[in-house]
């Protein structure tokens, strides 16, 4: 059973553009949401989170919106750069276990 | 070097062998995590440790796979009698504690069992 998912396994986008990257959830226990940016053969680095209080967390290029009734976040990257290329996890916390429970990831291709 | 660290980073390893895997966190972190990320799915949560002791290890797949950690230092992942569907790549993390705080990743070790 996903408890988050990430429904887009791949997204291409040109430089300069936005990039979207959506993800879902099902637990409604979740109360904290994270976004990690991963490259090939390395381990996946945090990018940003955002609290279930907030709707909204910007952070230079990146911005993370969270709308708790419809159990849904995106990751907004403008504008897009060939470096974002990567593979994006949304990631969220169960406040019961503290566990932190992965999306099955979005591949992100920024071309020129 | 500040980050988490693994090793190896890569081995290669016949079905029926032991493997031990090892994972160094950031120095002061109490919480440590492993997780595997097998071909073309997501992270998956294998265990938790704060400081020495295991709360959950709920996510370890079966009895052949075990993991120790020495103080709030060194943890070892064993999986003993390793199968080909163990290949993937094993992802150690550490954080400072367990109330939600950022983890930090190692480069993880890619495991392949022919």
């Amino acid at each position: 059973d996903q408890q988050v998912k990430q429904n887009s396994p791949s997204l291409s986008v040109q430089e300069g553009r936005i990039s979207i990257l959506n993800c879902d959830y099902t637990n409604s226990m979740f109360d904290y949401f994270l976004w990690y940016k991963k490259y090939p053969a390395e381990g996946p680095t945090f990018l940003i989170s955002i609290s279930s209080i907030k709707d909204k967390n910007e952070d230079g290029r990146f911005t993370v919106f969270l709308n708790k009734s419809a159990k849904h976040l995106s990751l907004h990257i403008v504008p897009s750069q060939p470096g974002d290329s990567a593979v994006y996890f949304c990631a969220a916390i169960d406040n019961n276990t503290d566990k932190l429970i992965f999306g099955t990831g979005t591949r992100l291709q920024v071309f020129p | 070097g500040a980050g988490v660290s693994q090793s190896p980073s890569n081995k290669v390893t016949e079905k029926g062998k032991d493997v031990e895997l090892r994972c160094d966190p950031i120095s002061g972190h109490t919480a440590l995590y492993w997780y595997r990320q097998r071909l073309g799915q997501g992270l998956e949560f294998l265990i938790y440790f704060q400081g020495n002791s295991a709360p959950d290890k709920s996510g370890l797949p079966s009895d052949r796979f075990s993991a120790e950690r020495t103080g709030e230092s060194v943890s070892t992942l064993t999986i003993q009698r390793t199968q080909q569907e163990d290949s993937a790549v094993y992802l150690c993390a550490s954080s400072l504690g367990t109330s939600g705080e950022t983890q930090y990743f190692g480069p993880g070790t890619r495991l392949l069992v022919l």
